[in-house]
């Protein structure tokens, strides 16, 4: 069990650029979340995969904001003509399914760091 | 909407002492809470967690407890070491609407040798 990866672990980028995260859930988990970390505050839910159905979006999900997981493994979580306030940690949780046991639990990954000059 | 509260903010203790952390939900149909330490530059490792079938967990130096009928569950950590210093989040969800979490503002705790 490796655990979740992110990859870029930082990611400095200009005001206007598109930038593009990967998340790479624990093998097997079928559940995937994406959350928003500000400085000082908790995360915060932006959206879930189930398998490679995405079920749910917050309304912080702009339309700037787009997430895939084509096969049901990785994910990607892309941001278009990025903002200051875009400035975030940006985490990928997995949870494995129901046959795995314990489907509520969420396991995070180191975070993918933003900013947005 | 959804909402997790969580006090302190902040929390300071001598090494050896013990410290507890509140959080209340307003979501009544919530049945899972779990608490997760987060050490700077990390993500959030889960420590502990319950459901709503039961009023308190125990796990070494760590318990969980939970009164559904208030709506608040409580972490307490007993004997504290100064590897126990970082920010700790509560979080409530309902399983059965996707298990999206709803995370507590976090506390900062210090323990001071």
């Amino acid at each position: 069990d490796t655990g979740v990866s992110q990859d870029p672990r930082h990611k400095i980028t200009k005001r206007g650029q598109n930038v593009t995260f990967r998340c790479d859930p624990i093998s097997e988990h079928n559940r995937l979340y994406w959350y928003r970390q500000t400085l000082g505050q908790g995360p915060e839910f932006l959206t879930y995969f189930q398998n490679e159905a995405q079920l749910e979006k917050s309304r912080l999900l702009s339309d700037r904001f787009s997430a895939e997981r084509p096969k049901g493994s990785f994910s990607t979580l892309e941001i278009q003509r990025t903002e200051q306030g875009d400035s975030a940690m940006y985490l990928c949780a997995s949870s494995p399914p129901a046959s795995g046991g314990r489907t509520d639990t969420q396991y995070f990954g180191p975070g993918t760091r933003l900013t947005v000059l | 909407g959804e909402n997790v509260e969580q006090h302190p903010s902040t929390l300071s203790v001598q090494e050896g002492d013990s410290a507890v952390i509140k959080c209340t939900y307003s979501d009544s149909a919530s049945n899972y809470f779990p608490w997760y330490k987060q050490e700077l530059g990390k993500g959030p490792q889960l420590i502990i967690d319950i459901r709503s079938n039961v009023g308190e967990k125990k796990d070494q130096r760590i318990a969980v407890t939970l009164n559904k009928t208030a709506k608040h569950f409580s972490l307490h950590i007993t004997e504290t070491q100064p590897e126990d210093s970082a920010v700790y989040f509560c979080a409530a969800t309902f399983y059965n609407q996707g298990g999206k979490l709803i995370f507590g503002q976090g506390t900062e705790l210090s323990v001071k040798p």
